[in-house]
C-alpha cells in the first residue's frame, strides 16, 4: 500500500543547513510536497516537485528527488530559529489524495 | 496569495453531539479533501470530494461522517454523533488542475 516514511527529529544550529528525509513507496506519484507546520497552525505549502524532476530550488529551499529509491529531500539553507518546526513531506497518490509521513520536528538552536 | 478558509478555528462538543466543521476552497478548485490529525500524529486522510460527490473515502470515513457542498462555495464534514476519538484537528484541502494542494488552518475539534 501507500506510505510514506520520515525520521521523527532533526535539530541543527542556527547557520547550517537542515536536510530532512523521506522514503515513499508508490512509485506512480505525481507530486511529491513538502508542508510545515508550526504549533498550533495549519500546513503551510512550502514546494513541491514533480515526479519527472530531480531538483527544484526556491531560495532557500532545494528539494532533491531520486525516483529510482523513492527517495525526496528538503535542504533548507542557513537554518534560522523561525524554521523551527515539524516538516511533513506527502505524495500525491491515486485519486489525487495526499499521503503524509509522520513528520519531522526540526529544532533550530542558537 | 489564494487560500482555504475553515470555520470554526476551534469547536468544543460533547460527546454524542452532531457537529458541523465547515471550509472554504479556493474558488476555481474542483477536488476538495477533509484530513484529520489526532494531536501528535499523522495527517490522515479522510475522504475526497470532486464534482459534487463522494470520490474516494477511508476506512475511517464511516457512516457517521458525511460532507456536502450545499452551495457553490462552502464544502462542509458533518459529524453526526461525536465520539471522544473524533476529538483532532480536522483540515480541508483544495487541488487545482494538477499542482498544488492547499490547506485551511483546520479546525479543533474537542469532544468532551
Amino acid at each position: 500500500g501507500e506510505d510514506v516514511e520520515q525520521s521523527l527529529f532533526l535539530s541543527v544550529r542556527e547557520g547550517d543547513s537542515s536536510v530532512i528525509n523521506c522514503t515513499y513507496t508508490d512509485s506512480s506519484s505525481t507530486y511529491l510536497y513538502w508542508y510545515k507546520q508550526e504549533p498550533g497552525a495549519g500546513l503551510q505549502l512550502l514546494t513541491y516537485i514533480f515526479s519527472n524532476m530531480d531538483m527544484k530550488q526556491d531560495q532557500r529551499l532545494t528539494v532533491l528527488l531520486n525516483k529510482k529509491d523513492k527517495h525526496l529531500s528538503l535542504r533548507i539553507a542557513d537554518t534560522q530559529t523561525g524554521d523551527s518546526a515539524i516538516y511533513f513531506c506527502a505524495e500525491r497518490a491515486g485519486g489525487g489524495k495526499l499521503i503524509f509521513g509522520q513528520g519531522t520536528e526540526l529544532s533550530v538552536k542558537p | 496569495e489564494p487560500e482555504v478558509t475553515q470555520t470554526p478555528s476551534h469547536q468544543v462538543t460533547q460527546m454524542g453531539q452532531e457537529v458541523i466543521l465547515r471550509c472554504v476552497p479556493i474558488s476555481n478548485h474542483l477536488y476538495f479533501y477533509w484530513y484529520r490529525q489526532i494531536l501528535g500524529q499523522k495527517v490522515e486522510f479522510l475522504v475526497s470530494f470532486y464534482n459534487n460527490e463522494i470520490s474516494e473515502k477511508s476506512e475511517i470515513f464511516d457512516d457517521q461522517f458525511s460532507v456536502e457542498r450545499p452551495d457553490g462555495s462552502n464544502f462542509t464534514l458533518k459529524i453526526r454523533s461525536t465520539k471522544l476519538e473524533d476529538s483532532a484537528m480536522y483540515f480541508c484541502a483544495s487541488i487545482g488542475g494538477e499542482t498544488e494542494a492547499f490547506f485551511g488552518q483546520g479546525t479543533r475539534l474537542t469532544v468532551v
